[in-house]
């Protein structure tokens, strides 16, 4: 039984460049999850997806950033042009559509030079 | 809007004492409520899940209550351990056609041995 997985753990960039980061799902889950946490703070959620398509964004998703769930299994989380202030964990969660409980990934940690 | 509130932020206590950690929010009108543990730098666990019908969960140790017309919850843990030392944070589905969950900023648990 696996969990959720993301991709890398951590990402060390320098401002101005593109990352991408990816998340792998519980195999059964149809619905999937990004959340961004800064430090001392709860998890802010950024966007959802039911299967391939994007159903929710935040107004915490700027224009430099996209996601894509394409044929509904693992996602990828691009930011464009990194600032210092995208500096944080971003968490992947999953879930089944007739339970909602969300099960979390280990996350990828960002920092932006 | 949700908000979640956790109260204390901080709490240290000997190893074998009993403890309740304290959630609020603030619209009762919810689908349900999860408790998660996270460990430094990790990703976050799910401890407990509390539909909206129900007025509590057990798990070993743990027990989460749920009292939607006063805007709380509590996490109750039975004869603590320093293994329980870590962040715990609670959040809410609400009703209303969002799948997001709102955090609290939680509540850093130290066990001392």
């Amino acid at each position: 039984d696996t969990g959720v997985s993301q991709n890398p753990r951590h990402k060390i960039t320098k401002r101005g460049q593109n990352v991408t980061f990816r998340c792998d799902p519980i195999s059964e889950h149809n619905r999937l999850y990004w959340y961004r946490q800064t430090l001392g703070q709860g998890p802010e959620f950024l966007t959802y997806f039911q299967n391939e398509a994007q159903l929710e964004k935040s107004r915490l998703l700027s224009d430099r950033f996209s996601a894509e769930r394409p044929k509904g299994s693992f996602s990828t989380l691009e930011i464009q042009r990194t600032e210092q202030g995208d500096s944080a964990m971003y968490l992947c969660a999953s879930s089944k559509q007739t339970v909602n409980e969300q099960f979390f990934g280990p996350g990828t940690r960002l920092t932006v030079l | 809007k949700q908000e979640v509130t956790q109260i204390p932020a901080a709490l240290s206590v000997p190893e074998g004492e009993n403890l309740v950690l304290n959630c609020s929010f603030t619209d009762s009108a919810i689908y349900n409520l999860q408790w998660f543990r996270q460990d430094p730098g990790k990703g976050l666990t799910s401890l407990l899940l509390i539909q909206s019908s129900q007025r509590e969960q057990t798990s070993g140790r743990l027990n989460a209550s749920l009292d939607k017309s006063s805007g709380r919850s509590t996490l109750y843990i039975a004869a603590s351990q320093p293994g329980d030392s870590a962040t715990y944070l609670c959040a809410c589905l609400t009703q209303g056609g969002s799948e997001k969950l709102v955090f609290g900023k939680g509540t850093k648990l130290t066990v001392n041995p």
